[in-house]
């Protein structure tokens, strides 16, 4: 079993649509979490940190459920340049530090 | 632009060949982390160095090494290349250790090993 593990999609959603991700992890002691954007043939940027008590940026809310170990990443009203794949990334401890395989998002006109 | 550079951007190598790839930190950036992406797959970490020293390591075999320097670069070493070796080697730098800190990534070196 991977250590963190996100549905690869694609999803391909309409242009102000709701689209939300998960991404579960396995192990219990990982220390913190975030979403990561990367487009095509680019590296990946920092979207948002993920706290438990959850974090909202503008259009992006992001939740981290310890007791069932996932996060989640909802976006709404979505843009055509959201159209990327999105990295949930785990710091398993301070100098281990886990990237999902990605799920890629397909926003159409 | 993050202010992490990485070279080559392109590389081609045979099997068994030798390889040294190149990142320059941002300036301050004390930890640097070496990743390897494959096609349609996300970063794998292969190690992390703070303050010139290793301290972390994914599931990479030891033909993987690298340095950091004083003055905020570092290196990739691959030894004995394979095939599968052939992939998206991105570094990425942070100002200190620990586990909130925001990663800065380079461009990356597409590496094909024939």
């Amino acid at each position: 079993r991977k250590e963190v593990e996100q549905d690869p999609g694609p999803f391909n959603v309409p242009e102000g649509a709701t689209v939300a991700f998960n991404c579960t992890y396995s192990n219990s002691a990982s220390q913190s979490f975030f979403w990561y954007r990367q487009d095509c043939r680019k590296e990946p940027k920092l979207l948002m940190s993920v706290y438990s008590s959850g974090n909202e940026d503008g259009r992006f809310t992001a939740q981290l459920n310890r007791a069932s170990q996932y996060i989640s990443l909802l976006i709404r009203d979505s843009k055509l340049s959201d159209s990327a794949t999105y990295l949930c990334v785990v710091y398993s401890s301070a100098s281990k530090i886990i990237f999902g395989s990605g799920t890629r998002l397909s926003i159409r006109p | 632009e993050t202010g992490v550079t990485q070279s080559p951007t392109h590389l081609i190598k045979t099997r068994g060949q030798q390889v040294t790839l190149r990142c320059s930190s941002q300036s301050g950036h004390n930890t640097v982390s070496w990743y390897q992406q494959a096609l349609g797959q996300g970063p794998q970490f292969i190690f992390q160095y703070y303050r010139e020293e290793e301290n972390g390591r994914g599931n990479f075999p030891p033909r993987f090494s690298g340095l950091q320097f004083p003055n905020y670069s570092s290196e990739l070493n691959v030894n004995a290349l394979e095939l599968d070796d052939s992939a998206l080697y991105l570094c990425a730098s942070s100002p200190d250790r620990g586990s909130n800190e925001k990663l800065f990534f380079g461009s990356g070196t597409q590496l094909s090993v024939l």
